[in-house]
């Protein structure tokens, strides 16, 4: 059974990077792929791209100018550093199994962005 | 990026109804469209992938159905615990998309 923990601040400035850290448990990192969502509060859900325990990586377009994706396979750990944030990028992050269809999720960290 | 447009927006049933909500994608997407139901505060659960396909554990009286742009999503005869949102998703190309959502609220 997959197991998936986010961790992180809850608070970011404006312009600062949010980082997050989604740690796996019940499975070996070198499994699966593995993505990280988010959803604004109250609204729908975007993709933001995802890593390979290889260190292949694919981000949405619409982000790629300001996310990274990394992996850690000595902790079973990987990660999300979002740059020059804004109040639009406040939202629960959820880190999740899968390329293209997501079926084990953690349960999600907000994270609000302000001053 | 595929436009996926979920109708109707919301929606009230009762428990047994059957309810049937509609996703569309801006360009064929053949059967690559999944299904997630979410609970307020809770994160999504996968209920159904390459349009039909039931996820381990989903009950029965969830289905799917669908291909190329038109696809639905039915469940006969709605429990007290289906009440929640629904997201459709296509993982046909890069970025994967997802539908802006349907609240199935209790009449």
């Amino acid at each position: 059974q997959v197991q998936l923990q986010e961790s992180g601040p809850g608070l970011v400035k404006p312009s600062e990077t949010l980082s997050l850290t989604c740690t796996v448990s019940g499975v070996s990192i070198r499994s699966y792929y593995w993505s990280w969502i988010r959803q604004p509060p109250g609204k729908g859900l975007e993709w933001m791209g995802y890593i390979y325990y290889s260190g292949l990586t694919t981000y949405n377009p619409s982000l790629m100018s300001r996310v990274t994706m990394s992996i850690d396979t000595s902790k079973n750990q990987f990660s999300l550093k979002l740059m020059s944030v804004t109040a639009a990028d406040t939202a629960v992050y959820y880190c999740v199994t899968g390329p293209f269809y997501f079926a084990s999720w953690g349960q999600g960290t907000l994270v609000t962005v302000s001053s | 990026d595929i436009l996926m447009t979920q109708s109707p927006s919301s929606l009230s049933a009762s428990v047994g109804d059957r309810v049937t909500i509609t996703c569309r994608a801006s360009q064929s997407i053949d059967k690559y469209l999944n299904w997630y139901q979410q609970k307020s505060g809770k994160a999504p659960k996968l209920l159904i992938f390459a349009a039909s396909t039931l996820q381990s554990g989903v009950p029965s009286r969830f289905s799917g159905s669908g291909s190329g742009t038109e696809f639905t999503l039915t469940i006969n005869t709605l429990q007290p615990d289906d009440f929640a949102t629904y997201f459709c998703q296509q993982s046909f190309s890069s970025p994967p998309t997802f539908g802006g959502g349907t609240m199935v609220d209790i009449k």
